[in-house]
């Protein structure tokens, strides 16, 4: 079947743009997570959510970003006023349950470049 | 939070050798997973494994979760197994988020 997706897959944006980037998760899978990925460094956790409920959100870095996911399935991230140091790979995950440990699996990621 | 270490962090191997990646954490977990990074940019699932052995075709893993650590082992390399792996892991107690390694990065020589 179908894995993560999401789109763009790359972006550009001007300092001090929005932007929003899309994640569709394997269908009916209840828990859906955003990672920020810098240059030369592993994945680190941004928020989560288990159906449309945002449980997590410890990891977002500031204010500017915002998620949401407000059928249950479809999350969008969205960073406000971007900055240069907002410049990374971010990766959407999804896994198959709400209540305990899974298999998480993810998409390609969208490149962001703020210039 | 939990830390996760990984060694070591680049590994240079002959086309045919063997290789052990290594990744401790520093608590007791309820999911481990360990990824391959391709050029590309996309985690590839290799294992989920957070207590035990596993194998697929010319990789395996072990995790012993009472000592805090997984190793994955490459046999046979071919130069397609270049890049970067990552171990991640979520404590016992939390919410499923991962906790990544900064990752090993792999090349393989022909």
């Amino acid at each position: 079947g179908a894995g993560v997706s999401q789109s763009p897959r790359y972006k550009v944006a001007k300092r001090g743009q929005d932007v929003a980037l899309r994640c569709d998760p394997i269908s009916g899978h209840v828990s859906l997570f955003w990672y920020q990925q810098a240059l030369g460094q592993g994945p680190e956790f941004l928020t989560y959510f288990q159906n449309e409920a945002q449980l997590d959100k410890s990891g977002l870095p500031s204010d500017r970003f915002f998620a949401e996911r407000p059928e249950g399935s479809v999350s969008t991230l969205k960073i406000q006023r971007t900055q240069q140091e907002d410049s990374a790979v971010y990766l959407c995950a999804s896994h198959l349950r709400g209540v305990g440990f899974y298999e998480q699996y993810f998409g390609p990621g969208t490149r962001l470049t703020v210039t | 939070g939990i830390q996760v270490e990984q060694s070591p962090p680049d590994l240079i191997l002959q086309e045919g050798a063997n290789s052990t990646l290594r990744c401790n954490f520093s608590d007791s977990v309820n999911n481990l997973q360990w990824f391959h990074q391709n050029p590309w940019g996309q985690l590839i699932n290799l294992f989920y494994i957070p207590s035990g052995t596993k194998q697929n075709g010319r990789l395996s893993a072990t995790t012993v979760a009472t000592e805090r650590y997984s190793l994955l082992y490459i046999s046979s390399s071919q130069t397609t197994d270049s890049g970067v792996y990552f171990c991640a892991a979520s404590p016992t107690g939390a919410n499923s988020k991962l906790t990544f390694g900064k990752g090993i990065t792999l090349s393989v020589r022909p």
